[in-house]
């Protein structure tokens, strides 16, 4: 069965400060997707990137980027600069079993917070 | 495009009451929409998954006489809590999948939050 582990409940970082998000997977599949989304306190589930399993360039959009690599089943998210509407709860997610079947399961998040 | 909506975004009811919860796509047909459960600081747990026009299926540990799916059309899925209790109380978030898109992308909807008294 697929398992997300997000290792880090909590991240607590000052404003300006690199931080990375850690996430690892395991699933037997071949095929299968990763994503990221962003949980502001508001609730709302915000879609950040989606990675397929055949394609572990690494991502940068703006100040967010994405380390996935295949040989440590790891998809890693680092924030570059941090701001402070950056604080929220960041969950990592596996798709396998692609088709109409497919269900997503989350990682456990982990809460960023970042002060002044 | 590709918008969730879900109503109510919040709710307090009595003990013993039933809540439905309505989840709809705005801009597509969802052949597939999927009911998550999040309690505070957890993650979320799919509940079940149901497809237009069938039966859901209901994750291992979901009551399925407790927590009733209908998807009754290409656009609307509901949740119906029945004989609501405090342990009832979290945050229901719906999904969506687009019949005709990515099989692998779901759009999500901004949660219900419930409060049971």
């Amino acid at each position: 069965a697929q398992k997300v582990t997000q290792a880090q409940t909590e991240i607590s970082v000052v404003e300006k400060e690199d931080v990375t998000l850690d996430c690892v997977y395991e699933t037997r599949d071949t095929t299968y997707y990763l994503f990221w989304y962003k949980q502001p306190p508001s609730g709302e589930l915000v879609f950040l990137i989606r990675r397929n399993s055949f394609d572990e360039q690494n991502e940068i959009s703006g100040r967010y980027s994405w380390n996935f690599q295949k040989s440590t089943s790891s998809f890693n998210f680092t924030i570059t600069a941090s701001q402070v509407v950056d604080s929220a709860v960041y969950f990592c997610a596996l798709i396998d079993n692609t088709g109409t079947a497919s269900k997503l399961t989350f990682g456990t998040g982990t809460r960023l917070q970042v002060t002044l | 495009g590709a918008v969730v909506s879900q109503h109510p975004s919040w709710v307090i009811c009595k003990s013993g009451t039933s809540v439905k919860i309505e989840c709809r796509s705005l801009d597509f047909q969802a052949t597939t929409m999927f009911w998550y459960r999040q309690f505070p600081k957890q993650s979320l747990m799919l509940m079940a998954t149901s497809n237009e026009g069938s039966k859901a299926t209901y994750e291992q540990g979901v009551e399925k006489d407790k927590f009733l799916i209908n998807h009754a059309s290409l656009t609307l899925s509901t949740l119906t809590v029945t004989s609501a209790h405090p342990e009832d109380s979290s945050f229901y978030i719906c999904s969506a999948r687009d019949g005709q898109g990515d099989y692998n992308e779901q759009f999500f909807g901004p949660g219900t939050r419930l409060t049971v008294l």
